[in-house]
């Protein structure tokens, strides 16, 4: 079964420091999909980024980057100076396979608060 | 494009009655999958449909629930006969091709029932 664990439940920064948000996951499979997705206090849940087991290239893009790394089966997400609108819970999922089996497993979610 | 459209976006029923959540999938999308969320739960995926075909339904807490999803543009989460602990917010989100695609959420429905 996989499996996805964010450990930090919730995180506090000072506006303008940098965070990372952890997410470990379990597969068994070596085919599988990672995804963050963020929920602001607005409620809704919106795409960030997605990758395949087989690209372990880290990405940038602005003040969000993802690290992947299989040897520790971590997806961690770092938000270089923070912003209060980077306030948020944010979800890390995994879904293995192609077809046949679509389920996204969600962690529990780290919630982040930028302090002004 | 309009993304993933849900109605009603809030709900307040009376324990016992029916309630019923509507979907309507972004188009050219082939997969929807219906999920809550609550703070004692998180995130559940409760049913997800490929081609309009049911896939998986292992997430549907009991009898009381059913999805429906008669054709590619619209979908149906239904609650007969509604409970307080139904109480949730439950996301519908439509992918692409597979798994392997990002799935795009709707902004949800509040389901609260007294």
């Amino acid at each position: 079964a996989q499996k996805v664990t964010q450990a930090q439940t919730e995180i506090s920064v000072v506006e303008k420091e940098d965070v990372t948000l952890d997410c470990v996951y379990e597969t068994r499979d070596t085919t599988y999909y990672l995804f963050w997705y963020k929920q602001p206090p607005s409620g809704e849940l919106v795409f960030l980024i997605r990758r395949n087991s087989f690209d372990e290239q880290n990405e940038i893009s602005g003040r969000y980057s993802w690290n992947f790394q299989k040897s520790t089966s971590s997806f961690n997400f770092t938000i270089t100076a923070s912003q209060v609108v980077d306030s948020a819970v944010y979800f890390c999922a995994l879904s293995e396979r192609d077809f046949g089996n679509e389920k996204l497993t969600f962690g529990t979610g780290t919630r982040l608060t930028i302090i002004p | 494009d309009a993304g993933v459209i849900q109605s009603p976006r809030h709900e307040v029923t009376e324990m016992g009655q029916e309630v019923t959540l509507r979907c309507k999938p972004i188009s050219g999308h082939n997969s929807l999958f219906w999920y809550r969320q609550t703070m004692m739960r998180g995130l559940e995926l409760l049913i997800y449909f490929n081609n309009n075909v049911p896939i998986d339904d292992s997430g549907m807490p009991e009898d009381r629930f059913s999805a429906k999803m008669p054709n590619a543009s619209f979908s149906t989460l239904k609650i007969q006969p509604s409970e307080p602990r139904d109480s949730a917010v439950y996301f519908c989100a439509s992918s692409s091709a597979g798994g392997r695609n990002e799935q795009f959420f709707g902004p949800g429905t509040r389901l609260t029932v007294l």
